[in-house]
């Protein structure tokens, strides 16, 4: 069966600081991988997914995952955080692309 | 250009009483989504249809919940009778297809059973 950890309930960095936000996963095949941005009060917001044509995905708002096979991982990356950025992310898998499951999330806080 | 717009944005009711929560996806997405979110289970996806088909109904928690797309611009999720444990932000979701995994949210209905 499908599933993704997201290590960490809550990360908290100061703004310009770099964000790393952990994901791994599990799938019997080869898996679409996804990362989704919730902000308070609002429904899911669709960062970027990875589908099998490059390892390293660029999504929205300056954020990028790398997917690594051999450690089950798709990491979700910032360079320099923003305020804005604070909001809650969630690691997500599917195997088909249809049906999508989505971690516990990670809470982003940025410190000023 | 309208996002998926649910109804209401928050009910607040009492044990036994019906729910129904409503749903109009975007318009020219064939693929709507039913997922739940509570702080102790995180995001569960209830139901999926595609083109107004029920496909995977699996995490449909009870049969008290029931869902129906009769068109498709319309779908409805019920509680019938609701109960507190079903008190949690009920998201509606649309794809322009089934597998393209890019999912457009509803802002949800957040359900405060007494």
């Amino acid at each position: 069966a499908q599933s993704v950890t997201q290590l960490g309930s809550h990360v908290s960095v100061s703004e310009g600081a770099l964000v790393l936000l952990r994901c791994n996963y599990s799938s019997s095949v080869p898996p679409y991988l996804f990362w989704y941005v919730q902000y308070p009060n609002q429904g899911l917001q669709l960062l970027l997914k990875y589908t099998s044509a490059a390892t390293l995905v660029k999504g929205i708002n300056g954020f990028e995952a790398e997917f690594k096979k051999s450690e089950t991982s798709f990491h979700l990356t910032k360079p320099s955080a923003h305020m804005s950025d604070a909001a809650e992310y969630f690691c997500a898998v599917s195997e088909s692309a249809s049906k999508i499951i989505f971690g516990s999330g990670t809470r982003l806080s940025i410190r000023p | 250009d309208a996002g998926v717009i649910q109804s209401p944005r928050h009910e607040v009711t009492e044990m036994g009483q019906e729910v129904t929560l409503r749903c109009k996806p975007i318009s020219g997405h064939n693929s709507l989504f039913w997922y739940r979110q509570t702080m102790m289970r995180g995001l569960e996806l209830l139901i999926y249809f595609n083109n107004n088909v029920p496909i995977d109904d699996s995490g449909m928690p009870e049969d008290r919940f029931s869902a129906k797309m009769p068109n498709a611009s319309f779908s409805t999720l019920k509680i019938q009778p609701s109960e507190p444990r079903d008190s949690a932000v009920y998201f509606c979701a649309s794809s322009f297809t089934l597998n393209t995994g890019e999912l457009f949210f509803g802002e949800g209905s957040r359900l405060t059973v007494l």
